[in-house]
């Protein structure tokens, strides 16, 4: 398998414009998280799915946030409209549902809204 | 997150010399979970630690998980520049309904 996903690796974007990060996860894994991570406030849970439903989403940081998991292999990310502030790394993340809970992270989509 | 702390924020260590990151928890943690990270990379598993007292080797890494299984270390023995990057640990706390609750990270910087 070629682990976790994660387009475009790269994302320079106006404030203002919409912007999808996109994320395929492991076959298999029944679990799919969406992480930002900026220097100020370190690895955050934006959303987790569970066989493709939402179950936590209180991390997302307002209304212009929203996630979509339509199938088992598939999920994107959307910020519209996007603010300065935004820009950060998004990391994908699936795990198996056993105890083990590894996760498994994508490389990440660096973000920049100018 | 204010359940887990993780110190040092950051270390600078000359090449060769061991080093100590800690993960403690205001929780008993089901599990503890070592992660690595490069810059502009995802995050790399290292180790997971379940049982008090247990303790994990790979390479020049081990870590232990105390018996009361509310803190973790990473121990790095004779560092070597492979070893620089940011380690975060990531809990599995009662309550946390599958997901994991992370610490702020150690950014590792070694000195040749």
């Amino acid at each position: 398998d070629a682990g976790v996903i994660q387009s475009p690796r790269h994302e320079v974007t106006e404030m203002g414009q919409e912007v999808t990060l996109r994320c395929k996860p492991i076959s298999g894994h029944d679990y799919l998280f969406w992480y930002r991570q900026t220097m100020m406030r370190g690895l955050e849970l934006l959303i987790y799915f569970n066989n493709n439903v939402p179950i936590d989403d209180s991390g997302m940081p307002e209304d212009r946030f929203s996630a979509k998991m339509p199938n088992a292999s598939f999920s994107t990310l959307k910020i519209q409209p996007s603010e300065p502030r935004d820009s950060a790394v998004y990391f994908c993340a699936s795990s198996l549902a056993d105890r083990s809970m590894e996760q498994f992270f994508g490389p990440g989509t660096r973000l920049t809204v100018l | 997150s204010q359940e887990l702390e993780q110190s040092p924020q950051s270390l600078i260590v000359q090449e060769g010399k061991n080093l100590t990151i800690n993960c403690t928890s205001s929780k008993t943690l089901y599990g503890l979970y070592w992660y690595k990270q490069k810059y502009g990379e995802g995050l790399i598993f290292l180790m997971m630690l379940q049982k008090g007292g247990e303790e994990k080797s790979h390479e020049k890494i081990t870590a232990k998980l105390d018996e009361k299984k509310q803190q973790s270390s990473l121990h790095i023995t004779a560092s070597q520049p492979s070893h620089a990057g940011i380690y975060l640990c990531g809990a599995d706390l009662p309550d946390s309904n599958y997901q994991l609750i992370w610490g702020a990270g150690t950014k590792l910087i070694i000195k040749p």
